[in-house]
């Protein structure tokens, strides 16, 4: 069956304290990796997407890589306003979503 | 603004009602997808339409049903109420049949009294 886990559930940083996020995911068939932000309320905001193994995407504090297992999310010095839940999803066909990791900042 | 609209923003009703949601996506999206999020489950997709066909379904209960017109928009149709289908609604819009990239619309907020 295929499965997309986030860890950790929630983070605290302090503002400036870089850190990662994790996506390992075990499906067959993937058509990409998705990563969206989601404020509490609020529809998920799309960030990147990631097609193939060793592919790396950056905005702004950001930067989304990708491995034939897992994906991360690095956070460089992190702003309260990066406070937020981060998403990935696996696209295979249809788009799988993990629990999300709340990051306060 | 992702540019994917939803209305309404809330919604409270009672148990054994049915409710609609209504989605308009993105200018040139043709496909609209329909999610509930709760706060045990997730984001957990129900159904996907495109260019106003049914493409692919996710784990959506019988009693709900969804469409989607030839000006592109698309409803969520609710029905027959049970308290635990009280959660967020999100649709989201992509240009193509396959799910690449999707754009989120604010969600609707159903609360089930």
């Amino acid at each position: 069956e295929d499965q997309v886990t986030q860890s950790p559930e929630a983070l605290r940083l302090q503002e400036g304290e870089s850190s990662s996020l994790n996506c390992s995911y075990t499906v067959s068939g993937l058509r990409g990796l998705f990563w969206y932000r989601q404020d509490p309320g609020k529809g998920p905001e799309f960030l990147f997407t990631l097609y193939s193994a060793g592919e790396e995407k950056e905005k702004e504090r950001l930067k989304a890589t990708l491995t034939k297992k897992e994906s991360f999310l690095h956070i460089t010095a992190p702003k309260p306003e990066d406070s937020a839940t981060y998403l990935c999803a696996t696209n295979t066909d249809k788009l799988i979503f993990g629990t999300g990791t709340r990051l306060q900042v | 603004d992702s540019g994917v609209t939803q209305t309404p923003k809330h919604l409270i009703t009672a148990t054994g009602q049915r409710v609609t949601l209504r989605c308009s996506p993105r200018s040139g999206d043709l496909s609209v997808y329909w999610y509930q999020q709760s706060l045990d489950q997730g984001l957990q997709f129900l159904i996907q339409y495109y260019n106003g066909e049914e493409r692919a379904k996710g784990n959506i209960l019988e009693r709900f049903s969804a469409q989607q017109f030839p000006d592109l928009h698309s409803e969520l149709n609710l029905s027959s109420l049970e308290l635990g289908d009280s959660a967020l609604y999100f649709c989201a819009s992509s240009v193509a049949v396959r799910q690449e990239t999707q754009y989120f619309g604010p969600g609707t907020r159903l609360l089930v009294l």
